[in-house]
Parts: structure tokens; sequence; C-alpha cells
């Protein structure tokens, strides 16, 4: 089965230059999800889109912004990288809500590291 | 508010040993409720649910049960193998975003 893509998997920069994460939800999912998991720590949600639109905003910096496109894929787009944004970066997607409950599907992450 | 407690690692068992991992929440609502795992190296995956009162989610041998009278959602796995080791994650979904709020995860190293 389909599963969430994520690109890169893995990416270095130097600090103060930007990067792109990229993902690719599963098929006929209409939500996509952030995530940021730092060293030991427990993921902490980003931001959210439903349909192409902004949906639900949690602890992204203003130093990073994302959008979802029409074929639903996402990107996160970090500038002015610090080191502290060093950090594994998950993306999940989840079908249209047809349910009481939400179940996300996670990709398999992207590790960033800023040198 | 809405918020989610786990127990603390890290927690190391030797095999076949029985596992509990304790997860209690607090929320207005009635949340559905998920057991993520995530294993050295690898992404999140979705373990087990249980979406209303008394449900049982199943899944590799380990199980947690939504018990609303005590806002518990307490993992288990009465032998556990050397291949468990991971980090387990306790994540609501309160309904009220899109999001998940997960628990701080608790480490689990298994020997043989």
């Amino acid at each position: 089965a389909a599963g969430v893509i994520q690109s890169p998997r893995h990416l270095i920069k130097e600090k103060r230059e930007t990067a792109t994460l990229k993902c690719y939800p599963i098929p006929r999912h209409d939500t996509v999800y952030w995530y940021q998991q730092g060293p030991g720590q427990d993921p902490q949600f980003l931001i959210s889109f439903y349909e192409k639109m902004q949906s639900d905003k949690g602890s992204i910096p203003d130093r990073f912004s994302a959008q979802q496109f029409s074929d639903y894929h996402s990107e996160l787009n970090m500038s002015s990288l610090e080191l502290g944004d060093s950090a594994l970066y998950f993306c999940a997607s989840s079908p249209p809500r047809a349910s009481s409950y939400n179940e996300q599907f996670f990709g398999p992450g992207t590790r960033l590291t800023v040198l | 508010g809405d918020s989610v407690t786990q127990m603390e690692g890290p927690v190391t068992l030797s095999e076949e040993a029985f596992l509990t991992i304790n997860c209690t929440y607090t929320a207005t609502g009635y949340p559905s409720l998920f057991w993520y795992v995530q294993y050295p190296g690898e992404g999140l995956q979705l373990l087990l649910k249980a979406t209303k009162a008394d449900d049982k989610g199943s899944n590799k041998g380990f199980e947690a049960t939504y018990r609303k009278e005590t806002t518990s959602f307490h993992l288990e796995k009465g032998s556990v193998q050397v291949s468990d080791s991971a980090v387990y994650f306790c994540a609501p979904d309160f309904n009220t975003g899109n999001q998940f709020y997960f628990g701080t995860g608790t480490s689990l190293t298994v020997i043989p």
C-alpha cells in the first residue's frame, strides 16, 4: 500500500540558510500535518492543512512557512536556519474524516542537520 | 484544558517480562486514543487505537483499553521481545482540531 513520502530523507544546511521539505500524502488523503521532533524529544505539532487551506497551527516559528498544493502535496519552508532547528521533521496525512476519529499516517521523516 | 501524561522512561526489561506503560489524559470531551511506536531510526507507526469507552485496541501482542472512568489508556504486553525495543507515544485526538498531542514518549529496551 502507498505510504506518505517525504523528501529529502536527510538534509544538511548551514546556519542562516533556507531549506524546503516536501511531503506527498497517501492518495485521496486531504489533510497534511507537520511535526518536529528534536533529539530525544516527543513530536511537536507545527501546522496542518485541509483541502489546501491552513487548518491548525501549533508551535511553528515565524521563520517557517508551509502550504498545501492542488495535488495535496505540502512543502515546509524554513528560512534563517538556526542550530536548534536540527530535528526530525515528520509529515502525516489523514483521509477525509468519515468517522469520529482522525487517524494519521506518518511518513519516514526528514532529518535536518544545521551546522 | 486537554492534556496527556505518559509514564516517563527509560524502561528496561528482560525478554518475556510483562510491560505496562501508563497513559492518562485530561479532556473536556471524549477523545480518540492512539499508541504510536517509533523503532530506532524510523518514523512513527500506529500501534493500536480505541475510539470509545471500553474499546480495546490490540496489535502485535500489545493491548490498551479505553477507560473513561479513570481517563487512562495504559499499554500492556504480556511477554516482551527484544524486537519491541522502541519509543512508545500515547497520542489522544481531542477532536478540537486536527493535531495530535503526543505524550512525552517512553523508551523501552528489552534485553535478552
